[in-house]
């Protein structure tokens, strides 16, 4: 089956640590996205990559780092200097950075205390 | 810079019955895209519906519909014969399509819970 997956479901660190949350497609997917979801808010753009080797902020940067050395895999590193890591993440793709839709992974849940 | 706003923090509707959920967002693009995404309690988000602006035609996908309003920038989700599997979070987004930092990115608003009642 084709699809997004994000591992682990729940995540746990303490704080002061970086933590890397995983995402891999099998969709052939050229554009990844990475997504923070905060209870009583919509989506925010972390990251995003058009392409192998290369990647955007979005509107919430600060705090985290991506890579993209693979067209299937875009992790996401959640560093010590983002002030508030705790949320869910949510990972997506679509077919290129012109493909109207996203689809979407079942996420990681990070809880840092 | 885009914004989307849901107005209807919760929603309730009978089971069979029919619901509007409702949408509007701000923009000064002329073309862009709308969907509609459910996330239910497992937090996977689907795909619900998707519209473009330059279509006229409201999309219709089985008992999902719009209703697109281009001048009024609303774009509102019907369920009809609402069902108990359609209870989950209802998220509103808009696509870009102009040029710079904004093209492809997803602009989200504040979601929807929809509770269904048997």
């Amino acid at each position: 089956d084709g699809g997004i997956t994000q591992s682990p479901k729940y995540l746990f660190r303490k704080e002061g640590q970086n933590v890397t949350l995983s995402c891999e497609q099998n969709l052939n997917h050229d554009a990844m996205y990475w997504y923070r979801q905060d209870p009583g808010q919509g989506l925010r753009l972390i990251y995003y990559s058009q392409i192998v080797n290369d990647f955007q902020k979005g509107d919430i940067a600060e705090g985290y780092s991506v890579s993209r050395e693979k067209k299937e895999s875009f992790p996401l590193t959640v560093t010590s200097a983002q002030k508030n890591p705790t949320a869910f993440y949510l990972c997506a793709s679509s077919i290129d950075h012109a493909g109207p839709e996203q689809y979407f992974g079942p996420g990681t849940r990070l809880t840092v205390t | 810079a885009q914004t989307v706003t849901q107005s209807q923090p919760e929603m309730s509707v009978q089971e069979a019955e029919t619901v509007t959920l409702s949408c509007t967002y701000d923009t000064s693009e002329s073309d862009y895209y709308l969907f509609w995404y459910k996330q239910p309690p497992s937090r996977q988000m689907i795909l619900v519906i998707r519209q473009e602006a330059y279509k006229q035609q409201n999309a219709t996908e089985n008992r999902f519909s719009v209703n697109f309003q281009k001048a009024a920038k609303s774009f509102s989700l019907k369920i009809s014969d609402s069902q108990l599997g359609d209870a989950a979070m209802y998220f509103c987004a808009y696509r870009s399509l102009a040029g710079g930092t904004s093209y492809g990115k997803l602009t989200f608003g504040q979601g929807t819970i929809l509770t269904v009642h048997p």
